[in-house]
């Protein structure tokens, strides 16, 4: 079945550095993909998605490209902030019907001052 | 303005009771969700429904069931709560059925059974 494996956490970065949140996907069919983020004591909000091969999602100073040949989506961002503190998300929906998301178990970053 | 409410926020409940957790939406979406999220496992999907009265199972629905009477509301029902059922349980709707349509989240219930 659909799997989804992110790198383990906790990643914790310094303001200003360079973020890459590894994502890879295992599917049967061609996947939308997606990044959610949590924030403490908060539901998951979608971040970005990309729906075909090639595609870059972005938002808010984060991207994340859909890599077919690499099964990857990793999430990346060039500058962060102390308040992208959180756990993020990878996750895939194949449709087939109630367009169910797959997520992956989360990772969570720290950023410091 | 959250088009999304979950209710109750908290609960501790005892072992061998029945808990119902209710999931409000005023946006008239079609598709609503029940996941639970637990360390190490991400979120997982319990039960999803695709209309009044049409629902199915996920992954972990063993021990769990639904209703929904009404297109705004999404009942998840633990007949007889078990610790395994401790849990932080999330709704989620989605105005498409298709792929690529993102989901909107609720809040969350912690549910803790002693």
């Amino acid at each position: 079945g659909d799997s989804v494996t992110q790198m383990e956490g906790p990643v914790t970065l310094s303001e200003e550095a360079f973020l890459t949140i590894n994502c890879t996907y295992t599917a049967t069919g061609y996947p939308s993909l997606f990044w959610y983020v949590q924030y403490p004591g908060e539901g998951l909000q979608l971040l970005l998605k990309a729906t075909k091969a090639d595609d870059k999602g972005s938002n808010k100073g984060f991207e994340a490209t859909y890599r077919k040949e690499t099964t990857s989506f990793h999430l990346e961002k060039g500058s962060v902030q102390v308040s992208d503190s959180a756990v993020y998300f990878c996750a895939l929906s194949e449709g087939g019907g109630g367009n169910k998301l797959t997520f992956g178990t989360g990772t969570q970053l720290k950023v410091e001052l | 303005d959250a088009g999304i409410t979950q209710s109750p926020r908290h609960k501790v409940t005892e072992t061998g009771t029945p808990v119902t957790l209710r999931c409000h939406q005023t946006e008239n979406h079609r598709y609503m969700y029940w996941y639970r999220q637990d360390p190490g496992h991400g979120l997982r999907l319990i039960h999803y429904s695709y209309g009044v009265k049409d629902t199915d199972k996920g992954e972990v629905s063993d021990g769990y069931s639904v209703s929904r009477s009404k297109t705004e509301d999404f009942l998840l029902t633990l007949e007889s709560a078990t610790s395994s059922q401790t849990s932080v349980y999330f709704c989620a709707i989605s105005d498409g059925g298709q792929v690529g349509y993102g989901y909107t989240f609720g809040s969350g219930t912690r549910l803790t059974v002693v």
